[in-house]
């Protein structure tokens, strides 16, 4: 299963939303998850089945989506956002990424 | 607080062979699946391996299939990687993370370079 994301990149500021898309390459129900890395850091798990939050994460991050579109929105971009996010399909192995989509400052 | 630590990186020639480590504490490690994520210097997430909580059942990306053999010892909370034939694309920090596809990935450990180079 093949995972696409866009935009590769997206500049924006403090205070800004941002909408993160992930599309898949054949149906794949809601077995989404979102992650978080920052630079010299380890992923972090922030939405897992497309919309559930993980706990602890702010709840400025939402998700949704199924089948093949999937969608993540931080509502209100804040200095520690700033970071790259991928997409991970967990319906069938090899549970594959998505290419990554880098946020960083306007 | 949940932990993954691993070990067993470093320089390795092409077509070498190199074993890594993950220990795991502060949580039932038996009770979970776990896997291996990679990622190349400047590049993406790769998931190359995974393994059920009991060892049944196994999993590899086509890009290691044959030459990469994931196993854990859940009495001493550890997984681990074994990676023979090495190439210089296999040139990545390795991540092991607590796996479930209902739930996804976390915790993470914080990675172990692994440099293929003559």
């Amino acid at each position: 299963i093949q995972m696409t994301q866009s935009p590769p990149y997206l500049s924006a500021s403090v205070g800004d939303g941002v909408t993160i898309t992930c599309r898949a390459s054949q149906s794949i129900s809601t077995y989404v998850n979102w992650y978080q890395q920052r630079p010299g850091n380890a992923p972090k798990l922030l939405i897992y089945t497309a919309s559930t939050l993980q706990n602890g994460v702010p709840s400025r991050f939402s998700g949704s989506g199924s089948g093949t579109d999937f969608t993540l929105i931080i509502s209100s971009l804040q200095p520690e956002d700033f970071a790259t996010y991928y997409c991970q399909q967990s319906f069938g192995t090899p549970f594959t990424f998505g290419p990554g989509t880098t946020v960083d400052v306007k | 607080e949940m932990q993954l630590l691993e070990s067993g990186g470093g320089l390795v020639q092409p077509g070498g062979s190199l074993r890594l480590s993950c220990a795991a504490s502060d949580f039932t490690f038996n009770s979970y699946a776990m896997a291996w994520v990679r990622q190349a210097p400047g590049k993406g997430l790769q998931w190359v391996s995974g393994i059920t909580n009991r060892g049944v059942s196994t999993g590899y990306a086509d890009s290691v299939k044959g030459r990469f053999t994931i196993s854990r010892d859940n009495s001493n909370k550890t997984l681990f990687l074994q990676m023979n034939s090495l190439r210089a694309e296999d040139t990545a920090v390795y991540y092991c993370a607590r796996d479930n596809p209902m739930t996804g990935m976390t915790p993470w450990g914080q990675g172990t370079r692994v440099t293929v180079s003559s």
